[in-house]
């Protein structure tokens, strides 16, 4: 079946700007995750959702993150007011329990 | 914080066998994860550990050691398309996310 596909996979911003990055999850996948990966480092944890409940949004860098999943389907992350520190590769992971995570191929967001 | 340590890049040849370390702290530990990351690709499960020992599944093996804080991946009969970053992620108690560490690139000579 389908994987995790997201939406746009690159995406150009200027400083200031907003933008939103989607995620579609595997279908029937509870548990959605939004990571934030810098060049040549680990995947850091942004937030979480079961359904549509965002039960952790821990890693959420500032109030200018905004993640939301109004349906307990596809996922959104809005970043309001881009800055230079925002670009990196956002990925989005669904589960359909709490022993693997299948990711997306993420959102290459750079800010100039 | 709950850092996760693993060596930043290896190199080995073709054919032969590599050991990737990952240490962390082990307060609240509950499960640590493998995955496999090629270059501007997604990461892609390799293994899960929970308990200790060794898991194998084909030409990979994951061992854990919970009083150590230790793990570490084995890859045996390197291929080339085994040059990828390998990522150990632990999950803690009281939370679904997962901590990942930087990674380890490897880099697999023929």
């Amino acid at each position: 079946g389908a994987g995790v596909s997201q939406s746009p996979r690159y995406k150009v911003a200027k400083r200031g700007q907003d933008v939103a990055l989607r995620c579609d999850p595997i279908s029937g996948h509870v548990s959605l995750f939004w990571y934030q990966q810098a060049l040549g480092q680990g995947p850091e944890f942004l937030t979480y959702f079961q359904n549509e409940a965002q039960l952790d949004k821990s890693g959420l860098p500032s109030d200018r993150f905004f993640a939301e999943r109004p349906e307990g389907s596809v996922s959104t992350l809005k970043i309001q007011r881009t800055q230079q520190e925002d670009s990196a590769v956002y990925l989005c992971a669904s589960s359909p329990s709490a022993y693997e995570q299948y990711f997306g191929p993420g959102t290459r967001l750079t800010v100039t | 914080g709950q850092n996760i340590d693993q060596p930043t890049e290896m190199t080995a040849t073709e054919g032969a066998i590599v050991q990737i370390n990952c240490t962390y702290q082990t307060s609240g530990f509950n499960g640590l994860f493998w995955y496999q990351q090629h270059a501007g690709e997604a990461p892609t499960f390799l293994s899960y550990n929970v308990l200790d020992g060794l898991e194998e599944k084909g030409r990979f093996s994951s061992f854990l050691s919970r009083s150590k804080g230790y793990s570490y991946l084995l890859l045996k009969e390197l291929q080339m398309k085994d040059s990828a970053s390998y990522l150990c992620a632990v999950r803690f108690e009281g939370g679904q996310n997962f901590v990942f560490g930087p990674g380890t690139r490897l880099s697999v000579l023929p």
